[in-house]
């Protein structure tokens, strides 16, 4: 079965402290992707990915970086985290072209406190 | 940018019954798609629909397409208690070096037994 794992699910971080969300995927995807998710304001993109070492700003890059050292790795990093970053956290992943849908991850519910 | 709208945010019906979900959309698409989302959980894709299609059918679900109108509808026959869950329509948008997925808001779905 494939799979798009993220590496916690729930997650609870001081303000201030540098953030590390992992998204590991099994299908060779070429294309990676992160979004958050907000009550009343739906799915948003922060950062993606169309190969290794390459990324491309989303919507809401301000706040995180991200990093593909790997194909199947792609990581999520809060710079220095702030309590509006409290979110859940979505990876997905596809192939490259237009006919294909996203799988996605179980989420990380990140708490900042 | 939210390119995609759901109508309506909430539907409440029972067992047996059929849902009715629309999209509506603003700019040229490639292809539509829907997505599942059970409480607290990530998305899961159920159909893609291309644009030179009108109607498409997988098991329970029938997806109608009318460009003209820039609009979509996901049907959900003889529903079932865990057909409970939010549901998203999604289209692509192009830009940078690749594409990527801009989600509505979501249509919550509560099936009643």
């Amino acid at each position: 079965d494939v799979k798009v794992t993220q590496s916690s699910r729930y997650l609870v971080k001081r303000t201030g402290e540098k953030v590390f969300l992992e998204c590991v995927q099994d299908m060779d995807h070429e294309n990676m992707f992160w979004y958050r998710q907000d009550p009343g304001l739906g799915l948003r993109l922060i950062y993606f990915s169309y190969d290794v070492k390459m990324k491309e700003k989303g919507d809401i890059p301000e706040g995180y970086s991200v990093s593909r050292e790997k194909k199947e790795r792609f990581s999520l990093i809060l710079e220095s985290a702030s309590t509006n970053q409290t979110s859940m956290y979505l990876c997905a992943s596809s192939s490259s072209g237009p006919l294909y849908g996203y799988t996605f991850g179980s989420g990380t519910r990140l708490t900042v406190v | 940018s939210q390119q995609g709208e759901e109508d309506p945010q909430a539907l409440s019906i029972q067992e047996g019954e059929n849902a009715t979900m629309n999209c509506s959309y603003k700019t040229s698409i490639n292809n539509l798609q829907w997505y599942r989302q059970n409480s607290g959980r990530g998305l899961v894709h159920l159909i893609l629909i291309r644009s030179n299609e009108r109607e498409k059918h997988s098991g329970r679900l029938r997806v109608t397409l009318d460009t003209s109108k820039k609009s979509s509808s996901l049907l959900i026959t003889a529903s079932r208690a865990a057909d409970t869950a939010s549901y998203f329509c999604a289209t692509a948008r192009y830009g940078g070096s690749q594409g990527n997925l801009i989600f509505g808001k979501g249509t919550k779905l509560s099936v009643k037994p």
